[in-house]
Order: structure tokens, then sequence, then C-alpha cells
């Protein structure tokens, strides 16, 4: 069993509405960490989080430590939001390094 | 904006040459890493470096894989004697501090073995 899952694999969504992306892990953590992943393969970090909920424009990560849950949503969404997420943690018992997700392929049609 | 910078963004080998891939680091960044992807499977972790030293690696970071920081500015992947399971993008990523920053990525080396 992965360390970290994240559902949906596949996602399509019409242009305006409304997207979550959900992320759980079997292990404990110091952080959890929102990616995306364009289709030329670069990855940009979209959050950080070892509590509560973070916003940066019209994306909002939240996360229950408790429950080892994250999720990711996307409001208004765009085509060009159409991208790779990628959720993954930082393990609190294996140094500074990241374990990733399967990730989740958004698509947003116009 | 700082950012992480990879060279090359593709490269080509033969089975069994070697390849060196370099990344040049946020300036003030201690963490370095070097993750792969191979084509439809999830980021995998290779090796982590601080302090000049490698802090930790992967069981797939085995002795044909290795690390350096040559100057104060590249932190290279040399990889020796590549075969066609090394096929990948490879990331660098670079941290502040440890885990609890964020974790700043390269745009990817994608390397092809033939």
């Amino acid at each position: 069993k992965n360390e970290v899952e994240q559902s949906p694999q596949n996602l399509t969504a019409q242009e305006g509405e409304f997207i979550t992306i959900n992320c759980s892990y079997s292990v404990g953590i110091s952080a959890l960490h929102w990616l995306q992943q364009h289709p030329g393969g670069g990855i940009v970090s979209l959050f950080m989080l070892s509590s509560g909920k973070k916003k940066h424009g019209r994306l909002i990560a939240t996360i229950n430590i408790q429950e080892k849950h994250s999720s990711l949503h996307i409001t208004a969404s765009h085509p060009r939001d159409s991208a790779v997420y990628i959720c993954a943690v930082s393990r609190e018992t294996s140094g500074s390094r990241l374990t990733f997700g399967e990730g989740t392929q958004l698509t947003v049609n116009p | 904006e700082p950012e992480v910078t990879q060279t090359p963004s593709h490269q080509v080998t033969q089975m069994g040459q070697e390849v060196i891939l370099r990344c040049v680091p946020i300036s003030n960044h201690l963490y370095f890493y070097w993750y792969r992807q191979i084509l439809g499977q999830k980021v995998e972790f290779l090796v982590s470096f601080y302090n000049n030293e490698i802090s930790e690696k992967s069981e797939i970071f085995d002795d044909q894989f290795s690390v350096e920081r040559p100057d104060g500015s590249n932190f290279t992947l040399k990889i020796r004697s590549t075969k066609l399971e090394d096929s990948a993008m490879y990331f660098c990523a670079s941290r502040i501090q440890g885990a609890s920053t964020e974790a700043f990525f390269g745009q990817g080396t994608r390397l092809t073995v033939v």
C-alpha cells in the first residue's frame, strides 16, 4: 500500500466548476505539500501545510492531521488549471525528503 | 523570483555511457535533492545532500549514482554506466532549511537511454 494515496486519479471538469482533490497518508508527517506538474514536466510548489488551511488566489488547501487527510480545492476552474496535481509529504522519520502520491490528472474543458 | 535551474533539459545517451545532470539550486538554500520520475509513474526520491555530504539516499541510489557540489553553486548527479531503465525525468530540488520549509523544483532533465 502506498504511504500517500490520492483520489481521484483522473478528473475532468467544465470551466467554472469547483474541484476537490483528496490526499490521504498513512505515516506521521512534519508537513504536506501540494505540487502542480504541467505537461512539460516541471513541478511547481503550490502549498506547504502542517495544520489548518491555506488560500492562494482560487486555490485552497486544507489538512486534518488527526484524520491524516488533506484536500486541494480549486474554485471557478479554468482550462489553464489543467495539470497533474501531486500530494507529497515530509515524513517525521525520513529526514527532509518528500514521499509522493501518484498524482491527479485534472482536465478542465472550456 | 529565485529559481532552481537544471541543464540540460533533454539528454539522449547510449547505454553504458556516463551522464552528468547539472543543477543550480537557489543561492541561500542549504538542502539539495535529486528525484526521478519514470514515464507514467510517480516521483521517487533518490538522494538528499546537506553540509557537503549525502544525508539520505534511497535503495535506487546504488553505486552507479553519485552526487557532487563541486563549487558554491552547482549540484550534480552522475550516472556512471547508464541502463535503459535509467530513462526518466530527473528533478533537482532545494530547500532553505529541512522538512519544515517549502521545496523548490527545477524544470527537470529528461534522460533517454538508447
